[in-house]
């Protein structure tokens, strides 16, 4: 099957600074990738779309100023956290679609675990 | 505001037992219906998807679909330990193929815990 690549797995850094999150599909062009958000014991939240080749959509009450998402390649998406603070620890979770793929067509990245001190 | 409603639980059932997950949804236009089993820390894993209304049986897993009632339901039998996990259902406005697919609504999920 399809796989997403998610890159880093964990982070750690200090408040202020800019954290960068990878996704990658591996084997198939994904013009559409999703992020999402997911605080302890709660469930996933969608926080914004990502186009190739144009401007993210980001859902209500998601700063576009502090996450920059950049769809540059057809397998590549970005999500960076600028100006971190520990309100921003979560777990990111990436996931991109193959409209070409038989049966299951949303394939999910493997999260990024970012804590903030 | 489009939501989607799990009991959170935690659901214990004994190992071989049927488990019984429920799932309503407020959007009645919603297209497509995914169950996920998620580990702590690790990312989603699909379960099954459903489109139409009525059962869909994958193995020992059966997802149940009313659109009439807003309302999904997965059914694991024979259930294992390692069934042991917290199970998420999220829905997509859009069918398979439609631009919106893919932005999907989650519940809360919930914990279901097999005992041996």
């Amino acid at each position: 099957g399809a796989v997403v690549s998610q890159h880093p797995s964990w982070v750690i850094c200090k408040s202020g600074t800019s954290v960068k999150i990878e996704c990658r599909s591996l084997d198939f062009q994904a013009t559409t990738m999703f992020w999402y958000r997911q605080f302890p014991k709660q469930s996933l939240m969608l926080m914004a779309t990502s186009n190739e080749g144009s401007k993210a959509t980001y859902e209500q009450g998601v700063e576009k100023d502090k996450f920059l998402i950049n769809h540059a390649s057809l397998t590549l998406s970005t999500l960076t956290v600028t100006s971190a603070h520990p309100e921003d620890s979560s777990f990111y979770i990436c996931s991109a679609r193959d409209l070409l793929a038989r049966g299951e067509k949303l394939f999910f990245g493997s999260g990024t675990q970012l804590s903030v001190l | 505001q489009k939501e989607v409603e799990q009991n959170s639980g935690p659901l214990s059932v004994p190992e071989g037992a049927i488990a019984s997950l429920n799932c309503t949804y407020s959007d009645r236009g919603s297209q497509s219906f995914f169950w996920y089993r998620q580990y702590s820390g690790k990312s989603p894993e699909l379960i099954m998807f459903i489109y139409s209304n009525g059962d869909k049986e994958d193995g020992r897993f059966t997802a149940q679909l009313n659109k009439a009632s807003q309302y999904v339901s997965l059914l694991i039998r024979d259930s294992q330990p390692s069934d042991s996990a917290t199970y998420l259902c999220a829905v997509n406005p859009g069918d398979a193929g439609g631009t919106s697919y893919g932005k999907l609504t989650f519940g809360q999920g919930t914990i279901l815990t097999v005992h041996p």
